[in-house]
């Protein structure tokens, strides 16, 4: 089955304890990006990755890093969360192709207290 | 930088019966993509629909279609027959079709629809 998969579905964390939320997809698709979701704002690209070693920025990066070693994973890196950071975080992948929709992880609760 | 907006955080509609959410949205470029994702309480984002702004013809995909009003950066849903699976939060995202905008999906703030039977 196509699918993203996104580790963990929930975590609650305290100010300063770096964390780790992993994402992987089975679709060998070249495009992946994180986002988070805070309500009434939508969805808000943090980082995006155009291929393996290629990443950069997007709108609401502070805070936040990422790596792509290998294509199927793209991990989001949290080295000092604060509060602010508390959010639903939504991992997606894509193939290159202007009408191809991207594809959605089951989403990331995380709480920093 | 393209903007997404959806002007109605809230609607409801009655069962069986016909709702149109609205979206309207903020670009210079010419040539891009548009779509519609859904949010049940699963939390799961679903692709209702996507339209290419070069094709003046509508999308439809079952009860869902699109009124895309390329001149006014219009592009409404349409939900016919509505359904209690229906009900979620509904997202309009805009990606465009060259350099930046291309890696990613700009969405708005999302419309809650809640479906009485």
């Amino acid at each position: 089955e196509a699918q993203v998969t996104q580790n963990p579905r929930y975590l609650i964390t305290v100010t300063g304890k770096k964390l780790t939320v992993t994402c992987s997809q089975n679709m060998n698709h070249e495009y992946m990006s994180w986002y988070r979701q805070d309500p009434g704002l939508g969805l808000r690209q943090i980082y995006y990755s155009m291929n393996v070693e290629v990443t950069d920025k997007g709108d609401v990066p502070e805070g936040y890093k990422v790596s792509r070693k290998e294509k199927r994973n793209f991990p989001l890196i949290l080295e000092s969360p604060s509060p602010n950071q508390t959010s639903l975080y939504f991992c997606a992948s894509s193939s290159p192709g202007d009408y191809t929709e991207a594809f959605f992880g089951q989403g990331t609760r995380l709480t920093v207290v | 930088a393209q903007t997404v907006t959806q002007s109605q955080p809230e609607m409801s509609v009655q069962e069986a019966e016909t709702v149109t959410l609205s979206c309207t949205y903020d670009t210079s470029e010419s040539d891009y993509y548009l779509f519609w994702y859904k949010q049940p309480p699963s939390r799961q984002m679903i692709l209702v629909i996507r339209q290419e702004a070069y094709k003046q013809q509508n999308a439809t995909e079952n009860r869902f279609s699109v009124n895309f009003q390329k001149a006014a950066k219009s592009f409404s849903l349409k939900i016919s027959d509505s359904q209690l699976g229906d009900a979620a939060m509904y997202f309009c995202a805009y990606k465009g079709g060259s350099g930046g905008s291309n890696y990613k999906l700009t969405f708005g703030k999302g419309t809650l629809l809640t479906v009485n039977p």
